[in-house]
């Protein structure tokens, strides 16, 4: 079973910030945090992951709370093309790099 | 650098036959796993594959299986195929080192079976 928790849809509109959250409360020392991010009909996309610290790169941040049980993802200016399934994942550190994804967050993002 | 190429991208089969998908992962990545994706149960874990040696495994039966070989290329084969796989198959490479690395995913295979 998937380890986290996300809400099964989001709107936002464009050019603003997407903030989608994600909870993982049983979360453990070493697990990181992943998203990825799937467009209808491709393969899923790596965005960004972390283990406690906030991170950033070209694609979006990472917002990881200070106790580790919820973190959230922001697109700072959504475009239409970030309109995609968004998956939050904790990597099991017991299981090499299997990912286990869950329902992930549909983000619809409107004119 | 290229990425992580499956092949072929579409497939019809019919009920009972057997099918070999493959994937050529990125240049160096040494980790190559499967998935499942149904719009009923989602994007579903089947195995992982590193340096020629199966590290993982989810939970489905022994009609799906897979190989890796020296090259890090892997196949998957599920054998007497059921209307239930149809499915997209997607496969991701890794760098295989530790945790602290991201997948990368291919395009997928979507097999129909008829």
């Amino acid at each position: 079973d998937a380890k986290t928790t996300q809400p099964p849809s989001m709107d936002c509109a464009e050019g603003r910030a997407a903030n989608l959250p994600c909870n993982h409360s049983t979360i453990s020392g070493n697990e990181y945090v992943y998203w990825y991010r799937q467009i209808h009909s491709q393969g899923p996309q790596y965005i960004i992951h972390g283990l406690k610290n906030n991170e950033t790169n070209e694609m979006a941040s990472l917002i990881i709370t200070e106790d580790r049980k919820s973190s959230t993802l922001i697109l700072p200016h959504a475009t239409l093309r970030d309109t995609a399934v968004y998956y939050c994942i904790v990597r099991d550190d017991n299981a090499g790099n299997m990912l286990t994804f869950g329902g992930g967050t549909r983000l619809m993002v409107k004119p | 650098k290229a990425g992580v190429t499956q092949t072929p991208r579409y497939l019809i089969k019919t009920r009972g036959q057997q099918v070999t998908l493959s994937c050529s992962p990125i240049s160096g990545h040494r980790s190559v796993s499967w998935y499942q994706q149904t719009p009923g149960q989602g994007l579903q874990f089947l195995f992982e594959y590193f340096s020629e040696t199966q590290r993982n495994k989810g939970n489905f039966p022994g009609r799906f299986s897979g190989r890796q070989f020296s090259n890090s290329r892997s196949e998957m084969n599920v054998s007497t195929l059921e209307l239930g796989d149809s499915a997209l198959y997607l496969c991701a490479s890794s760098l295989g080192e530790g945790m602290n690395t991201e997948a990368f995913f291919g395009q997928g295979t979507r097999l129909t079976v008829v």
